[in-house]
């Protein structure tokens, strides 16, 4: 079982549409979370950091659920722009910190 | 800003050939990464270093190595590339924060013959 899932997609929504991606990891020892947005043949990028409490950025709003070892990442009002690859990320507490990618769900706005 | 450099952006190399790929970054940042990304497979880590001269191995170590012989340098090491090791390599760094954000480089694309 991986570390770290996602749903592939990819997710092909009209513009202004509301998608939600989910992830799971398996890793108790996971302390910090992030969602990484990659764009085509570049490298990724931070999109935010994901709290017990729930935060949001705009239209997006990613939670975190540490009971069920799962994550969520929220866009509402999808634009043209937000085509992109969304990666869910793990950083365990062990081990020196590794950090540990989901494969990344792949996202299609379109006009 | 961070920035994270690849040396190369693209190689071509024949199999049994012995591969350097470096990465350099001008943050003073203590943790540095080497992945590798495939379609489908996502980004796996390769090696991990949280200091000078420390290394850690990641979840697809065979046929690689790495050095960090200073805090700013990253290098990875095919001893004898394969063509199974044709993929895009990307590096990373992360400060003082060891949970915190990871700045990657553009990327190094190498094809093995």
């Amino acid at each position: 079982r991986k570390e770290v899932e996602q749903d592939p997609g990819p997710f092909n929504v009209p513009e202004g549409a509301t998608v939600a991606f989910n992830c799971t990891y398996s890793n108790s020892a996971s302390q910090s979370f992030f969602w990484y947005r990659q764009d085509c043949r570049k490298e990724p990028k931070l999109l935010m950091s994901v709290y017990s409490s729930g935060n949001e950025d705009g239209r997006f709003t990613a939670q975190l659920n540490r009971a069920s070892q799962y994550i969520s990442l929220l866009i509402r009002d999808s634009k043209l722009s937000d085509s992109a690859t969304y990666l869910c990320v793990v950083t365990l507490n062990t081990g020196g910190f590794k950090t540990i990618f989901g494969a990344g769900t792949r996202l299609f706005v379109k006009a | 800003d961070v920035k994270v450099t690849q040396s190369s952006r693209y190689l071509v190399k024949r199999t049994g050939e012995k591969v350097f790929l470096e990465c350099v970054q001008d943050m003073d940042h203590e943790n540095m990464f080497w992945y590798r990304q495939d379609p489908g497979l996502g980004l796996r880590l390769i090696y991990f270093s949280y200091d000078v001269k420390m290394k850690e191995k990641g979840d697809i170590p065979e046929g690689y190595s790495v050095s960090r012989e200073k805090k700013e340098r990253f290098s990875l090491i095919l001893e004898s590339a394969s063509t199974n090791q044709t993929s895009m390599y990307l590096c990373a760094s992360r400060g003082g924060i060891n949970t915190g954000e990871l700045f990657f480089g553009e990327g190094s694309r190498l094809t093995v013959l």
